[in-house]
């Protein structure tokens, strides 16, 4: 079974300062996806980044961008210019590219890293 | 992308009582993922609706405590029964769309 890890329960970083955050994983499989959840007090899960096993290259989006080692099944979020808004919990999740019918989609979630911003 | 509107937004319940969540898609899609979130805790999912056919549930998650409907390709329910404290939580519907899976705002569930 896949599991997801984020070691780093809290974090904290200065307004205007970079941030990383942890997550690893465990599977079998060599084609699935990754991606990084923000969770604002809102409750509103948004996808901030995602990642292909099958592409080298790291994703990036704005100020988000990972460091995927799918060797070390490695999968940290940089946060640059780190802005109040940013301040949430964050989940690093897995999911499988295969078709296992009621299964495909499911996303399997690690614990979340709450993210603090100081001003 | 698709937008996901979940009602109630939040509720107070008594114990013993049961009580329906609504999932609204704004597309029409195969799938559908019930998805708890306990308190402070991360997502993990429930079951996975399909239209026409019965929901598929994850270990520990049981069609008398958790009945899930799907009449059609933009809609779901999902009703938690006979509530106690422990069925506390916010409760996510989602959908695979495009290759990625969105969220709805969540249902925050107390219960007295």
């Amino acid at each position: 079974a896949q599991t997801v890890t984020q070691s780093q329960p809290e974090m904290s970083v200065q307004e205007a300062e970079t941030v990383t955050l942890s997550c690893t994983y465990d599977t079998s499989e060599s084609d699935y996806y990754l991606f990084w959840y923000k969770q604002p007090p809102s409750r509103q899960m948004i996808l901030v980044i995602r990642q292909e096993a099958y592409k080298q290259q790291n994703a990036t989006e704005n100020r988000f961008s990972v460091n995927f080692q799918k060797a070390a099944k490695s999968f940290s979020l940089k946060i640059s210019d780190s802005q109040l808004g940013d301040a949430a919990m964050y989940f690093c999740a897995y999911r499988s590219a295969r078709n296992y019918g009621g299964s495909q989609g499911n996303l399997i979630f690690g614990k979340g890293t709450k993210l603090s911003v100081k001003p | 992308s698709a937008v996901i509107s979940q009602k109630p937004s939040r509720d107070i319940c008594q114990r013993g009582t049961s009580l329906t969540i609504q999932c609204q898609v704004d597309s029409q899609v195969t799938m559908m993922f019930w998805y708890r979130q306990q308190p402070g805790q991360s997502l993990t999912l429930i079951a996975t609706a399909n239209q026409g056919s019965e929901a598929t549930y994850e270990s520990g998650f049981v069609i008398d405590k958790f009945p899930i409907s799907r009449p059609n390709l933009t809609f779901s329910t999902l009703t938690v029964s006979n509530m106690s404290p422990e069925d506390s939580s916010i409760y996510l519907c989602s959908v695979g769309f495009g290759g990625e899976l969105f969220f709805g705002e969540g249902s925050r569930l107390t219960v007295l």
